[in-house]
């Protein structure tokens, strides 16, 4: 069975300060992980995404996630939010087979000036 | 860079009337899905679709749903007698095994 659960529904950063977003996931097989980030109004854009290569995976805008299979975690961060980066985070886990996607309940981002 | 097109942006609609979700997927791809997001709750999956047939279906998707590639080009979700709790964004997505693309939604609001 695959799941993923995201452990903060809301975080809030000062802008210029490091944005850390945490997920974990269960999954019966090998997984592929993504981070999906939707603007208010607006689809979901993928930010970067994990399918069994390099542990760290570095995606658009800044923002990097690590992949720690001891841990079941996808963590995502950036180093120094920018307002423009306030939205919501999905991080989302699929099987091998790409059937379908699961999505965490997601964590909305807040920067503060 | 290909993109997942859909239309329209928003749709509102009455109670008990059918409506129809157009996806245009990106052309090479062989796998398409359709997800919807009721406000304020998670991102659910609907249904998956390849060659030509339902591949996978959620218990959301029941008998008021149907999806169809009518021409080769478009992929759409229809929804029979719509119900105010069918009011969402839905989003279609397509893939080639690890190029998993979404639109930009549909806001189907029923009244």
């Amino acid at each position: 069975a695959q799941s993923v659960t995201q452990l903060d529904s809301h975080v809030s950063v000062s802008e210029g300060t490091p944005v850390l977003l945490r997920c974990n996931y269960s999954s019966s097989y090998s997984p592929s992980l993504f981070w999906y980030v939707q603007h208010p109004n607006k689809g979901l854009q993928l930010l970067l995404k994990y399918t069994s290569a390099a542990t760290l995976v570095k995606g658009i805008n800044g923002f990097e996630a690590e992949f720690k299979k001891s841990e079941t975690s996808f963590h995502l961060t950036k180093p120094s939010a920018h307002m423009s980066d306030a939205a919501e985070y999905f991080c989302v886990v699929t099987p091998y087979n790409f059937n379908k996607f699961y999505f965490g309940s997601g964590t909305k981002l807040n920067v503060k000036p | 860079e290909p993109e997942v097109t859909q239309t329209p942006s928003h749709q509102v609609t009455q109670m008990g009337q059918e409506v129809i979700l157009r996806c245009v997927p990106i052309s090479n791809h062989l796998y398409f899905y359709w997800y919807r997001q009721i406000l304020g709750q998670k991102v659910e999956f609907l249904v998956s679709f390849y060659n030509n047939e339902i591949s996978e279906k959620s218990e959301i998707f029941d008998d008021q749903f149907s999806v169809e590639r009518p021409d080769g080009s478009n992929f759409t979700l229809k929804i029979r007698s719509t119900k105010l709790e069918d009011s969402a964004m839905y989003f279609c997505a397509s893939s080639e095994l690890g190029g998993y693309t979404f639109g930009s939604g549909t806001r189907l609001t029923v009244v």
